[in-house]
């Protein structure tokens, strides 16, 4: 069974601390992972991908990657309140286009 | 401006009917998707399309129909098989191939209601 484990939460945090959010995953055959955040009632929009072991950084935002330990995270520094949202992260599973595994996603709260 | 526009984007259906949800796009995406979120849920991948006239099956495909005779358009039909149609559907797109292959653009989404 492939699958995308994510704590759902909720996550708070003060406003202008890092937010730390967590994803593991079960198939050592995913490729490239996804974090897409997503407002109540509104549909997803990506903040970014990674598909190399280590760090990616757009931004406030820091993708990590460890293949090894099967986890993905996105740390979301000097966090602001229009950052509260769901969290969700999805894997690409063999390459194969279509086959996003999502996660249930993770509802972060920044308190002002 | 590009995007995908989804339609209606809240719906009502009675129990025994059939409901067609429309997306359309103007990105020149090749692949097209039909995603479903249940209530503190991921989303879960019903049908997709890489190319005109064809689709494949997603991971809860049964009770649900689609079509893609044009490039720009992927309806979805919820049939009156599925037993539990209640649920807020994501209509995507991406390219085919290359590291943009899963970056997928979500239109805004559709609100089903069974009464």
């Amino acid at each position: 069974q492939k699958e995308v484990e994510q704590n759902s939460g909720p996550l708070s945090v003060p406003e202008g601390a890092i937010a730390s959010l967590n994803c593991t995953y079960s198939d050592r055959g995913s490729q490239s992972f996804f974090w897409y955040r997503q407002y109540s009632g509104k549909s997803p929009e990506l903040i970014m991908f990674i598909y190399s072991n280590g760090d990616k950084e757009d931004g406030r935002f820091t993708a990590q990657l460890n293949k090894a330990s099967q986890y993905v995270s996105l740390l979301i520094r000097d966090s602001q309140p229009s950052d509260s949202a769901t969290y969700l992260c999805a894997g690409n599973y063999g390459g194969s286009q279509g086959n996003l595994i999502f996660g249930k996603g993770t509802k972060l709260s920044v308190k002002p | 401006d590009g995007g995908i526009t989804q339609s209606p984007k809240y719906l009502f259906r009675k129990e025994g009917q059939n409901v067609t949800l429309s997306c359309e796009q103007n990105l020149n995406h090749d692949a097209m998707y039909w995603y479903r979120q249940d209530p503190g849920q991921g989303l879960r991948l019903i049908y997709y399309s890489q190319i005109v006239n064809d689709f494949q099956k997603g991971d809860i495909a049964e009770g649900y129909s689609v079509s893609r005779e044009k490039k720009e358009s992927f309806p979805l039909t919820v049939t009156s098989a599925q037993k539990n149609p209640t649920a807020f559907y994501l209509c995507a797109s991406s390219i085919v191939g290359g590291s943009g292959a899963n970056v997928l653009t979500f239109g805004a989404g559709s609100r089903l209601t069974v009464l």
